[in-house]
C-alpha cells in the first residue's frame, strides 16, 4: 500500500511569490491535514481537511489556505512568500474524522524562501 | 490550550543498551490520544507507538514501549536493545478524541546511538 506523498521535494521561492504545494493521502484516507516544522519553532499545525471541507485551522496568516479535492488530494498555496515562511511542510493523512485513527505522515516539502 | 513539553533536548545511549526519552503534557480533556513519533535524517515522520488515555495498560511495539501516568500527566518512552537505526529526532504528540483532529507536539528530543 502506497504511504502519503508530496510533491514537490523542494521548492525554491523568492520573497512575495507564491507557493503551490501537493499531498496524496493513503488510499481510502479522507482525513488531510498540513504541518510546518520551521527551524526553532517545531511542528505546528496548518489545516485540516476532510470530505472536502476545511475543519480546523492553526494560528497562520489567511496568506496561507487550501483545498481538498473529490479523489482527498489536497493543495497547501502559500502566498505572499515571507522569509520565514522557509520550512519543512508535512502532510498527514487519517481514515476520517468520525474514527479515532492515528495520522501517517508524508516525506514533506521543504520550502525555500529567498 | 494543551502543550507537551520534552525536557531532554538531546540523549544518547550505546548500542544494545535501553534509553528512556520524558514527555508531559498539559490538559483538561479526560479522553485523548497520546504518540511517539520518530523523524529520521529523511525526514519522514514515522509512527512509533500509540497510547489510548482511557486505557490503563501501557502500550508496546516490540522493542519500544511507554510508561504513561495519567494522573502526572507524563508518558515516556523506553527503548530496549538500543540500535543504530533508532537514531533520529522523537517527537511526543497529543490529540484530543473529539473536535480538532490536530496533533499538539513536543519540541523534540534527538537521540544519538553510539557503537
Amino acid at each position: 500500500e502506497a504511504g502519503v506523498t508530496q510533491s514537490p521535494t523542494h521548492l525554491i521561492k523568492t520573497r512575495g511569490q507564491q507557493a503551490t504545494l501537493r499531498c496524496s493521502p493513503i488510499s481510502g484516507h479522507t482525513s488531510v491535514y498540513w504541518y510546518q516544522q520551521a527551524l526553532g519553532l517545531g511542528l505546528q499545525f496548518l489545516l485540516w481537511y476532510d470530505e472536502g471541507e476545511e475543519r480546523n485551522r492553526g494560528n497562520f496568516p489567511p496568506r496561507f489556505s487550501g483545498r481538498q479535492f473529490p479523489n482527498y488530494s489536497s493543495e497547501l498555496n502559500v502566498n505572499a512568500l515571507e522569509l520565514e515562511d522557509s520550512a519543512l511542510y508535512l502532510c498527514a493523512s487519517s481514515l476520517d474524522r468520525n474514527r479515532q485513527e492515528t495520522q501517517y505522515f508524508g516525506p514533506g516539502t521543504r520550502l525555500l524562501v529567498l | 490550550a494543551q502543550t507537551v513539553t520534552q525536557s531532554q533536548p538531546e540523549m544518547s545511549v550505546q548500542e544494545a543498551e535501553t534509553v528512556t526519552l520524558s514527555c508531559t503534557y498539559d490538559t483538561s480533556e479526560s479522553d485523548y490520544y497520546l504518540f511517539w513519533y520518530k523523524q529520521p535524517p529523511s525526514r519522514q515522520m514515522i509512527l512509533v507507538i500509540r497510547q489510548e488515555a482511557y486505557k490503563q495498560q501501557n502500550a508496546t511495539e516490540n522493542r519500544f514501549s511507554v510508561n504513561f501516568q495519567k494522573a502526572a500527566k507524563s508518558f515516556s518512552l523506553k527503548i530496549s536493545d538500543s540500535q543504530l537505526g533508532d537514531a533520529a529526532m522523537y517527537f511526543c504528540a497529543y490529540r484530543v478524541i473529539q473536535g480538532a483532529q490536530k496533533l499538539v507536539f513536543g519540541q523534540g528530543t534527538r537521540l544519538t546511538i553510539n557503537p
